[in-house]
């Protein structure tokens, strides 16, 4: 299996309070993903990155920035959450059929 | 552009009963297709997927699924559902090229009876 760890796993935060989510691959993977899970949406691509430093915008992008500057992270930043951020987020690797790996997910409440 | 669309937001089903859930999908070429569940509170994980050869295609628990590109369809069906398969299920679509982002669909809620 894919190792992949996010972290924290919980969190509640602000309205207006910057917050960075983590995601960690032990695979050395290309491909990395954050979408973001919502109910009666499924899942949104918010972000993709196909390399280190190399980045790009997915369907839900508005509010949200990524950084990659190692093959193993992948980090998710709200500048100033909202609660429209309020969601689950997943962060995925592509293995190498293009077949996605999921990672445990990241329960944000911005109140 | 990708989508998915999975008609049945809820469907109930008796332990025992077979089950069937829909997923149409839009793609100019030959999709990459998978299905994916989630238990409650829980990651998702793969079921099955679809790339190429065989269009019926086996997977984990007892899950199979057709890919009938004549009526853009990936549904996945099981012949007789346990109380344990109770959980979301997400059809999704990439790109052949393999690598890209999926395209989910809403999902599926499946809620297994007595």
């Amino acid at each position: 299996d894919a190792g992949i760890t996010q972290s924290p796993r919980h969190k509640v935060t602000e309205t207006g309070t910057p917050v960075t989510l983590r995601c960690h691959q032990t695979e050395n993977h290309r491909y990395m993903y954050w979408y973001r899970q919502d109910p009666g949406h499924g899942l949104r691509l918010i972000h993709y990155s196909y390399g280190v430093k190399d980045t790009d915008k997915g369907e839900v992008s508005d509010g949200y920035s990524v950084s990659r500057s190692k093959t193993e992270d992948f980090l998710l930043t709200l500048e100033s959450a909202t609660s429209s951020q309020t969601s689950v987020y997943f962060c995925a690797i592509s293995l190498y059929d293009g077949e996605q790996f999921f990672g445990p997910g990241t329960r944000l409440t911005v109140l | 552009a990708q989508s998915v669309t999975q008609p049945d937001i809820h469907i109930t089903v008796s332990e025992g009963a077979s089950l069937e859930l829909r997923c149409n999908y839009s793609y100019g070429a030959t999709p990459y297709l998978f299905w994916y569940v989630q238990s409650p509170g829980q990651g998702l994980q793969l079921l099955l997927k679809y790339f190429s050869g065989d269009t019926l295609v086996q997977g984990i628990k007892g899950f199979e699924a057709e890919f009938k590109r004549s009526q853009s369809s990936f549904n996945l069906r099981k012949p007789s559902v346990h109380w344990s398969d109770a959980a979301e299920y997400f059809c999704a679509v990439g790109a052949t090229s393999g690598n890209t982002p999926l395209v989910f669909g809403k999902g599926t809620r499946l809620s297994v009876i007595a």
